[in-house]
């Protein structure tokens, strides 16, 4: 079945790059998704990409998409305490197949 | 517009005890889910609901059971609660059809079994 793989943690300092990755392992995955998730609260979409796109920016946020490698990475350029949060992958496959799978989160921890 | 709701918030229930935790979504979305999350494992799907009166297993079924009670609001039930569900489970909602299926969630409900 499909698996989404991520580190669980990562530290930067404020004003700094955050990159957080994430391997699948699905080659028919049509669309990825990143979801934020603060504390004490749901999932949020935080932003998307389709498989035939290499990358897609947003204000701070890049995404790269390496199909070749299965890999996804999440950008967030000059990192704000409020950024700190956990950062789930997620990947979508087959056209009308509502079901997505999850990675493990990344937890994102700011250091002032 | 609230989105997604869930009830309770926190529950605590003994083990062999039984609870249904309640969603609600006023967003008029075709498919509905359960998901438990659980450190270092992520979100695990335990059950979803493609359409109004149908529901079909995710991944961590077991000691589970669904209802989609009309299109807005599909619960989840634990029969005979084990320590093994302590978790927070989540509610989430799509409105399928399309190519994008951006999911989204309820606050959660924090559950310990003792």
């Amino acid at each position: 079945g499909e698996d989404v793989e991520q580190s669980l943690f990562l530290s930067v300092r404020e004003g700094d790059s955050s990159v957080i990755n994430c391997t699948y392992t699905d080659s028919s995955s049509t669309y990825l998704y990143w979801y934020k998730q603060e504390p004490g609260a749901g999932l949020q979409l935080l932003t998307y990409i389709f498989s035939n796109m290499d990358m897609k920016q947003d204000q701070r946020l890049t995404v790269l998409l390496n199909k070749k490698d299965k890999h996804l990475s999440l950008r967030i350029a000059d990192t704000q305490t409020g950024d700190s949060a956990i950062y789930f992958c997620a990947e979508g496959s087959n056209f009308g197949n509502e079901k997505l799978t999850f990675g493990t989160g990344t937890r994102l921890t700011i250091i002032p | 517009n609230a989105g997604v709701t869930q009830t309770p918030k926190f529950q605590v229930l003994k083990t062999g005890q039984s609870m249904t935790l309640q969603c609600a979504q006023d967003m008029n979305h075709n498919s509905m889910y359960w998901y438990r999350q659980d450190p270092g494992m992520g979100l695990r799907l335990i059950y979803y609901s493609a359409s109004e009166g149908t529901t079909d297993k995710g991944e961590v079924p077991n000691g589970y059971n669904v209802s989609r009670l009309n299109k807005r609001e599909f619960s989840l039930r634990l029969e005979s609660a084990a320590p093994s569900q302590t978790s927070v489970y989540f509610c989430a909602s799509s409105a399928s059809g399309g190519v994008l299926n951006t999911q989204y969630f309820g606050p959660g409900t924090r559950l310990t079994v003792l």
